[in-house]
């Protein structure tokens, strides 16, 4: 059984730091995974998605790595600002034809 | 006009009440799912449809029942509510031509009293 993780639960940064956020999977046999920002009451929006066959992408600040091999993917935050403060969370497919599995997130607050 | 939309926003209820959540997507997106978020616990997936004739329990199912009206259209039901299920409910799409990329709603915060 698939199961997610991501440490640390909480995160607080000084504005302008570089910052990495971990997420581990026990199945490497993945379709794809992808990490998703929820600001606090509100729905989730997509940042990145990383195909099994990738090892990384990217978009503006934020560059998401896949290493199946050893279950983890980090996203990676450069120069962080206050307004990336938000819970980000990774999200695993098996198959494509199967249900996706969400870690439980990591808290991040950029203090000004 | 958001993408993938829920109503009620917001509902509060009492035990043994039955209510239902609905979605709706203009996204032409086939693949439609149900979630529920509870602090600490991420997003555990409730049931899900691939298509208008397809429909799968998903990891916590149990006093939820769903209904794909329309390609469209993908309501939760809960037939007596009770107050375990005060939660945060989310409708999903994904797109199967990218890669299963998941498109959410903004959310229904029930509070079952």
């Amino acid at each position: 059984k698939q199961e997610v993780t991501q440490i640390p639960a909480a995160l607080s940064v000084p504005e302008g730091e570089n910052l990495v956020l971990n997420c581990s999977f026990t199945d490497s046999a993945i379709y794809n995974l992808q990490w998703f920002r929820q600001d606090p009451g509100k729905g989730l929006t997509s940042l990145l998605l990383i195909q099994s066959s990738q090892r990384e992408q990217t978009s503006g600040r934020l560059n998401a790595s896949l290493d199946k091999s050893s279950g983890r993917s980090t996203l990676y935050i450069a120069a962080s600002q206050p307004g990336d403060s938000a819970t980000y969370l990774c999200a695993v497919w098996r198959t494509s034809y199967d249900k996706v599995i969400f870690g439980p997130g990591t808290s991040l607050s950029v203090i000004p | 006009d958001a993408d993938v939309t829920q109503t009620p926003r917001n509902r509060i209820t009492k035990t043994g009440k039955r209510i239902m959540l609905e979605c709706s997507q203009t996204k032409g997106h086939d693949r439609m799912y149900w979630y529920r978020q509870d602090p600490g616990l991420g997003l555990r997936l409730i049931y899900y449809s691939f298509d208008v004739k397809d429909i799968n329990k998903g990891e916590i199912s149990d006093g939820y029942s769903v209904s794909r009206q329309a390609q469209a259209k993908f309501s939760l039901s809960l037939e007596s509510a009770i107050p375990n299920q005060t939660a945060l409910y989310f409708c999903a799409t994904s797109d199967p031509t990218s890669w299963e990329t998941q498109y959410f709603g903004p959310g229904t915060r029930l509070l079952v009293l």
